[in-house]
């Protein structure tokens, strides 16, 4: 059982280039989500699924796009790299869609974009 | 919009000391999930409050729900240098189809 897995664990990127995080997990959960993790700033919810072919917007999903064409697949497409998106981002799922199960985390991406 | 606020940001302890970390929100939440992050590490999950005046405890570890279900806290007893990480509330908000929202985290340091 792998859980949630993330790849890749580290990428550089220059501005303007476009880029894809995927993620994956095995636990069969309905539910799926990306955070980005900035100093000082906490986890702050960028996209979120609540199965497949459905997603909305979290906090702060600008310059983001997330599709979810199986249950198992929720990859985050970075259209036009910014500096700002230079940031540790993680995947996360979770077996119920109401918010009242413990979300599983992968080990995250560390992206920096120059 | 939907905040969790936390408090504090940082706390630097003396390795037996106790330590306490604050969430509050603005409006009443469904339930509040507690998480620790190790350094480098991901998030990794604690613990979960639903009801109203809530209080669980796991070893040395203890967390409340208030009565409003707008604030929780997580106190440690006796620090130990296991501890030494970030804790993460998140709460969930009615109506809200899963989305947890994070506070910003409390650092700890335990200083042996």
């Amino acid at each position: 059982n792998a859980g949630v897995t993330q790849t890749p664990k580290f990428q550089v990127l220059k501005t303007g280039q476009s880029m894809t995080l995927q993620c994956a997990q095995d636990m069969n959960h309905e539910y799926m989500s990306w955070y980005r993790q900035d100093p000082g700033m906490g986890l702050r919810l960028i996209h979120y699924s609540v199965g497949a072919g459905i997603t909305d917007q979290g906090e702060v999903p600008n310059g983001y796009n997330v599709s979810r064409s199986t249950t198992e697949d929720f990859p985050l497409r970075l259209l036009l790299a910014a500096p700002s998106q230079t940031s540790v981002y993680f995947c996360a799922s979770s077996y119920s869609v109401t918010g009242n199960s413990p979300l599983h985390f992968g080990n995250g991406t560390r992206l920096t974009v120059t | 919009g939907q905040q969790v606020m936390q408090i504090p940001q940082y706390q630097h302890v003396q390795e037996g000391e106790d330590f306490t970390t604050y969430c509050n929100s603005s409006t009443t939440l469904s339930n509040i999930q507690w998480y620790k992050q190790r350094p480098g590490g991901h998030p990794v999950f604690l613990i979960q409050l639903v009801k109203s005046g809530e209080v669980k405890k796991q070893k040395r570890l203890t967390f409340q729900f208030g009565e409003a279900k707008k604030n929780s806290s997580l106190h440690i007893t006796a620090t130990q240098t296991t501890d030494v990480g970030t804790y993460f509330c998140a709460g969930g908000f009615s109506g809200n189809t899963g989305k947890l929202i994070f506070g910003q985290g409390t650092t700890l340091q335990v200083k042996p």
